[in-house]
């Protein structure tokens, strides 16, 4: 099917490497962040999740750091493998508020 | 099944036509919503439902884009004189309440508009 990640920005990494995929947000008032996991032909799959009131939350493989302070997210994929190539985005809800706005999107390629 | 189904999951229309699309959000989820994703870019919000009432429709990009979600559960998304700038995947999506939960998103409907 027609891919996601077209122009968008590419982080290619070796299976097995951990990854970093950075995001900038827009609004200093968002008090939720997601992540999203979205493969070719996918909707976007929910990873993990971070309140205003964190930094930096674990799940299964995957840690998400917020900086509030110059209003940067982050999520680190643990020994990244084939299953994890898609388009990942970030997506923040504003001061209570009910819609997400995503980010730009970053592709993740894994390399065998 | 479990998750957000939307139907169908391609539709062809040639300018001019109506277009439908639906949405069986996730059983008891009161939130749903609608966002369209152009090809390369991120999903944008179109409009929000909790429960039956349409609370934002600030994304919905002219008048010939009408949503309803009538007893609460299904949605429909209808393009009325449709045009070639609509083509693009419609994603719905539905959370358990409105208070900063997680929506989780169907596989969308890619519409081409011929």
């Amino acid at each position: 099917g027609e891919s996601v990640g077209l122009h968008l920005p590419t982080l290619s990494v070796q299976e097995g490497d951990n990854s970093i995929i950075n995001c900038a947000y827009s609004n200093s008032a968002s008090d939720y962040f997601i992540w999203y996991k979205q493969e070719s032909g996918k909707g976007p799959q929910f990873i993990i999740d971070i309140r205003s009131n964190m930094d930096k939350r674990q799940g299964q493989r995957v840690t998400v750091l917020l900086n509030k302070t110059v209003k940067h997210l982050s999520l680190q994929i643990a020994a990244t493998q084939p299953g994890d190539s898609a388009v990942y985005f970030c997506a923040e809800f504003t001061g209570g508020g009910n819609k997400l706005t995503f980010g730009t999107g970053t592709q993740l390629k894994v390399e065998l | 099944g479990a998750g957000v189904s939307q139907s169908p999951r391609y539709k062809v229309a040639k300018r001019g036509q109506d277009v439908a699309l639906r949405c069986d959000p996730i059983s008891g989820h009161v939130s749903l919503f609608w966002y369209q994703q152009a090809l390369g870019q991120g999903p944008e919000f179109l409009t929000y439902f909790q429960n039956e009432a349409q609370l934002d429709k600030s994304g919905l990009p002219s008048d010939r884009f009408f949503a309803e979600r009538p007893e609460g559960s299904v949605s429909t998304l209808k393009i009325q004189r449709t045009q070639q700038e609509d083509s693009a995947v419609y994603l719905c999506a539905s959370s358990f309440d409105d208070s900063n939960q997680p929506q989780h998103f169907g596989d969308g409907t890619r519409l081409s508009i011929l």
